[in-house]
């Protein structure tokens, strides 16, 4: 079954350090990928999206994210964190053919420390 | 222009009893899909309407059941509610059907049961 997996349950950083959150995902055929994060009291908001062509996506407040599809990856990153950035991230995947799947991670909570 | 409107925000029910929660998505938008968020479960998928018509449902029992009405506005209804069913429940607007272009959340109905 198609599945996604967010290995980091829990992160804490310090502000100025960099971020990395991984997603791992099971479908093997053509998907697009996202990352949404969920502020403190605030709704899910989309961050960043893939659909085709250059792997590496920009997306709001600087964050990033890369797939790489020979390893199911779409990890997140940002290079310098703020205290704004504590959030919950969740990546969700979606099939592009056959049953319509869209799939979220568990997802990861960022506390990012002033 | 406005965002995807849930109502009520907050609900408590008894054991047994039934509910009805409401859904305006984005003007424009014609897909509607709901999903029950949990703590230890995540974003749990549990069914999506295009122009009125379900079109894919998650893996929740005959309780929960939905409908969309022609202005796009989506209901969805809990049945003989139990306290496994005490989450908050979000919708999810996108233009068209399968959330490919990425889903705009609203806000959600956080369900307690008791």
């Amino acid at each position: 079954a198609q599945s996604v997996s967010q290995h980091n349950h829990h992160v804490i950083l310090s502000e100025a350090a960099s971020l990395e959150l991984g997603c791992n995902y099971s479908y093997g055929g053509t998907v697009n990928l996202f990352w949404y994060v969920q502020y403190p009291g605030q709704h899910l908001q989309l961050l960043l999206k893939y659909f085709s062509g250059d792997p590496l996506v920009k997306g709001i407040k600087g964050f990033e994210a890369e797939f790489i599809k020979s390893k199911f990856s779409f990890n997140l990153r940002k290079p310098s964190v703020q205290w704004s950035d504590t959030a919950e991230y969740f990546c969700a995947v979606s099939r592009v053919s056959g049953t319509y799947k869209y799939i979220f991670g568990t997802g990861t909570r960022l506390k990012v420390l002033a | 222009k406005a965002g995807v409107t849930q109502t009520p925000r907050y609900l408590i029910k008894t054991r047994g009893q039934q509910v009805t929660l409401s859904c305006s998505p984005i003007s424009g938008h014609r897909s509607v899909s709901w999903y029950q968020q949990t703590p230890g479960q995540g974003l749990q998928f549990l069914f999506e309407y295009f122009s009125e018509t379900q079109r894919n449902k998650g893996n929740f029992p005959g309780r929960f059941s939905g409908r969309q009405f022609s202005n796009s506005r989506s209901e969805m209804n809990v049945s003989t509610l139990e306290l496994g069913d005490s989450a908050l429940y979000l919708c999810a607007s996108s233009p068209g059907t399968g959330g490919g272009s990425g889903y705009t959340f609203g806000s959600g109905t956080r369900l307690t049961v008791v």
